[in-house]
């Protein structure tokens, strides 16, 4: 069985760009979440999705956003990037009721890594 | 909310040495309590976790277990091997909370 797989893997942006990440789950997980890990430190929540609706948001500026499709897959969003926005871009998903749970087991994509020049 | 602090990297031992990461954790109530490892150019994965006070989380050869008294859930192996060499995460989690990791812990086995 294929695990959670991302795309791109790497990708390089200017300042002001804008960048679309994606993300397929573990089949019939039906929760994405996306965590932004920069060089150095742990990750950092940033969004939880599950049925195509918002359950959780981290502290990230309007810039981040995200939405998940029918097929539970993901995209996160980042508009008018800025050289703080370079990390290592990871999405979990889980299999979870969709309520943020610490019984639910996150199974993580190795990453996007994103370069803003 | 939940907070994590995490021992200091990095850690570099040679194969077969004790390994011990110290994790204690700042939360209201009581949280579950995982550690993940990121093995390099790869994402995280879950290596054990406990969910409540007292229980033992094993796997691969580490443990941790969950202290309550102490919020600390450090996490241990006897014998560590080169294919250990890795970023360990700490990371508690509270009902409906999201994962909260510490900041990592690189462990380098040299043989």
């Amino acid at each position: 069985d294929a695990g959670v797989t991302q795309s791109p893997t790497h990708l390089i942006k200017t300042r002001g760009q804008q960048v679309t990440l994606r993300c397929s789950p573990i089949s019939g997980h039906k929760s994405v979440s996306w965590y932004q890990q920069v060089l150095g430190q742990g990750p950092q929540f940033i969004f939880q999705y599950y049925e195509k609706e918002e359950r959780g948001r981290g502290n990230f500026p309007d810039r981040f956003s995200a939405r998940q499709f029918p097929n539970y897959s993901s995209e996160l969003n980042v508009n008018a990037l800025l050289l703080g926005d370079s990390a290592l871009y990871l999405c979990a998903s889980s299999g979870g009721t969709g309520v943020i749970s610490g019984a639910n087991v996150l199974t993580f994509g190795a990453g996007s890594r994103l370069t803003v020049l | 909310g939940n907070s994590v602090t995490q021992m200091e990297g990095p850690v570099t031992l040679s194969e077969e040495a004790f390994l011990t990461i110290n994790c204690t954790y700042t939360a209201t109530g009581y949280p579950s309590l995982f550690w993940y490892v990121q093995y390099p150019g790869e994402g995280l994965q879950l290596l054990l976790k406990a969910t409540k006070a007292d229980d033992k989380g094993s796997n691969k050869g580490f443990e941790a277990t969950y202290r309550k008294e102490t919020t600390s859930f450090h996490l241990e192996k006897g014998s560590v091997q080169v294919s250990d060499s890795a970023v360990y995460f700490c990371a508690p989690s509270l009902g409906n909370t999201p994962l909260v990791f510490g900041k990592g812990t690189r462990l380098s086995v040299i043989a």
